[in-house]
């Protein structure tokens, strides 16, 4: 299965300022998916990010407050903008398996708190 | 669209006792049923998964159960350890919609030494 790199572990930042996620996959994958995690729950996707093609959002989410690169087929990024507290969470990234709808891998994710 | 109930919320047991997970799901198209474990300050990660063409799967200590007609399917964790303390996501994807999975909201296992 893929080995998902993905950076900065945690962080704390300032209410109205953005944060950038980075995963980088070992191997060439088509779609990464970005997924929030927010204290003590489930996991709900975010958004689908394809290399070459705009991202496609889930409801509830927006480009303009979550901006995702998907540059090549093995990097991706993801920004929380104009953070409140109400963004505190962990963000994970993560791709399939090598068979379509298998074996997600996921990074180890980010913990973000917004003070 | 697709919906994973996961029970109980919170298992506590003693070490050596058997752990057991229960899901449903409501879209009788799924057809792959991963179970993934996340500790601590971790990403999930895939123990073991269930296609809707097999009714049991082990891997030593652990092993899932799958009731196509009930939709429901489980996850049995045998002479539980202290590592085996984290949460469980149980997930369904169907292959004739998106591939992407929908979760249960997690099951925090508590082994008591």
């Amino acid at each position: 299965s893929a080995v998902i790199s993905q950076k900065p572990s945690r962080d704390i930042c300032q209410r109205g300022t953005s944060l950038t996620i980075q995963c980088q996959v070992d191997s060439q994958v088509t779609m990464m998916f970005w997924y929030r995690q927010q204290p003590g729950q489930s996991l709900t996707l975010i958004a689908t990010a394809n290399q070459g093609s705009e991202a496609t959002y889930e409801s509830g989410f927006v480009i303009d407050k979550f901006p995702i690169s998907r540059p090549n087929l093995t990097f991706s990024t993801l920004t929380v903008s104009n953070m409140s507290p109400e963004d505190s969470s962990i963000y994970l990234c993560s791709v399939e398996g090598e068979g379509a709808g298998e074996g997600y891998t996921f990074g180890s994710g980010t913990r973000l708190t917004v003070v | 669209g697709e919906n994973v109930e996961q029970h109980p919320s919170t298992l506590s047991v003693q070490e050596g006792d058997s752990a057991v997970i229960k899901c449903t799901y409501s879209d009788s198209a799924s057809n792959y049923f991963p179970w993934y474990k996340q500790e601590l300050g971790k990403g999930p990660q895939l123990i073991i998964d269930i296609r809707s063409n097999v009714g049991e799967k082990k891997d030593q200590r652990i092993a899932v159960t799958l009731n196509k007609t009930a939709k429901h399917f489980s996850l049995h964790i045998t002479e539980t350890q202290p590592e085996d303390s984290a949460v469980y996501f149980c997930a369904a994807i169907s292959a004739g919609g998106s591939y992407i999975p929908t979760f249960g909201r997690g099951t925090s296992l508590i082994v008591h030494p």
